[in-house]
């Protein structure tokens, strides 16, 4: 059955770096994309950005660009998040999502989430 | 960027009831919408795609339709596993958006 479980909670303090991790299973894992959605506390969904593990290519939320990374280890199907410059405001639950793996598409298999706690 | 809004934003329902979630994008989108139901605490889980095509699994009570800007969500009949917050997602261009969310709750 197809998986994609995250990493654990992270608390990190304003101006680090965190990177989250969504190793998949179940799947050929470049056949798909991974796309990652986050969270805030008692807000909605927010959209992050797209990765092909097919193909490497990346798509990310305009108001990301530049603090965001996405990539993708195919020998162990991994896909990875790297938010850079924290700030309070990115205090949220961040999930993985299954995706098209030319284009981004509706998000069919989800990770469990990582909380990313920032606080000085 | 296309902007997404629904409404209700909170809908209060009884088990039984049919209820009707709207979902507006602010130019065409086609049919490139798909509807997560979510719990507290939990993963959204995706139950409508392409606007109308339901998700292997989804019980056929949920049901989507719609197309270039308005779009609805339907159960047929509130079942009390129903009681969740629902988003609406474009994907029609290189920006996907959520809409805000619609929390069915019970009456």
């Amino acid at each position: 059955q197809v998986q994609l479980v995250q990493s654990g909670a992270e608390v990190k303090k304003p101006g680090a770096s965190v990177k989250v991790s969504c190793k998949a299973s179940g799947y050929t894992f470049t056949s798909y994309g991974i796309s990652w959605v986050r969270q805030a506390p008692g807000q909605g969904l927010e959209w992050m950005g797209w990765i092909s593990a097919y193909n490497g290519n990346t798509n990310y939320a305009q108001k990301l660009q530049g603090r965001v990374t996405m990539t993708t280890d195919t020998s162990t199907s991994t896909a990875y998040m790297e938010l850079r410059s924290l700030r309070s405001d990115d205090t949220a639950v961040y999930y993985c999502a299954r995706d098209n793996e030319l284009m981004t598409s509706s998000l069919d298999y989800w990770g469990q989430g990582t909380l990313v706690t920032v606080s000085s | 960027d296309i902007q997404m809004t629904q409404s209700p934003s909170t809908l209060s329902a009884s088990v039984g009831d049919r209820v009707t979630i709207t979902c507006r994008a602010s130019q065409s989108i086609s049919s490139w919408l798909a509807w997560y139901q979510q719990k507290p605490g939990k993963a959204p889980k995706l139950l409508i795609y392409k606007a109308s095509s339901l998700e292997s699994g989804v019980p056929s009570r949920f049901s989507g339709s719609g197309s270039g800007t308005e779009f609805t969500l339907t159960i047929s009949s509130l079942q009390p596993d129903d009681f969740a917050t629902y988003y609406c997602q474009q994907y029609n261009s290189y920006s996907p958006e959520f809409g805000p969310g619609t929390k069915v709750d019970i009456k």
